[in-house]
């Protein structure tokens, strides 16, 4: 079974960068790794999805590393309203959907 | 945009009864998933659903849970016997594809979610 951990909460300031790691391990060889976005009461929203290498949209990158055992988010510039919860999600060896422990970010004017 | 719905928003019920939680996936959408989120814990992954079968389920999702696709709109969760501890949120997703096929790309699509809370 796959294992992810990510920090519990991280804190930052409008526009800066912030860069937000999950680990996992066992992860499919031949499955991509998702990042979402959780409102307080709401749904996840995707925000970036990638296999390998760096992948990047218009509200995010992310990075993952040759051996894929971690991936990088990274929100260029936020703002208030970037503050949320952040979600991994991988799947899993045995084609089970894994979410990550979940990193709540705090953006402060 | 096309969206996932939920009904209902809340739903309030006493422990043994059943409940059923039905969800509208976007209409093009192939695969179908169920999620929980305890109270400020992470969010779960219960079931995956394809081609009127279950794929893939978590250990959560154990012989009180099910899961049906009665038409070609909603698909629902049922819990048959309620208990405390299924006091959740839980969540319905779909997909136009699925990471199981290989190498292929897909976007989960959230719904708002139900309240459940077992009294």
């Amino acid at each position: 079974l796959a294992k992810t951990t990510q920090p519990i909460s991280m804190d930052s300031y409008e526009g800066q960068e912030v860069n937000i790691t999950c680990s996992h391990n066992n992860i499919a060889t031949n499955d991509y790794i998702t990042w979402y976005q959780q409102f307080p009461s709401q749904g996840p929203r995707f925000i970036i999805q990638g296999y390998k290498t760096k992948v990047t949209n218009e509200v995010a990158s992310l990075f993952i590393p040759a051996d894929r055992k971690s991936s990088t988010l990274s929100l260029p510039r936020v703002s208030l309203s970037d503050t949320a919860v952040y979600y991994c999600l991988v799947g899993d060896d045995t084609d089970k959907l894994i979410f990550g422990t979940g990193t709540r970010l705090q953006v402060f004017p | 945009e096309p969206e996932v719905t939920q009904t209902p928003s809340h739903q309030v019920t006493q422990m043994g009864q059943e409940v059923i939680l039905r969800c509208v996936p976007i209409s093009n959408h192939l695969y179908f998933y169920w999620y929980r989120q305890i109270l400020g814990q992470k969010v779960e992954f219960l079931v995956s659903f394809y081609n009127n079968e279950i794929s893939e389920k978590s250990e959560i999702f154990d012989d009180q849970f099910s899961v049906e696709r009665p038409d070609g709109s909603n698909f629902t969760l049922k819990i048959r016997s309620t208990k405390l501890e299924d006091s959740a949120m839980y969540f319905c997703a779909s997909s136009a594809s699925s990471e199981a096929l290989s190498g292929e790309s897909y976007e989960q699509y959230f719904g708002p979610g139900t309240r459940l809370t077992v009294t």
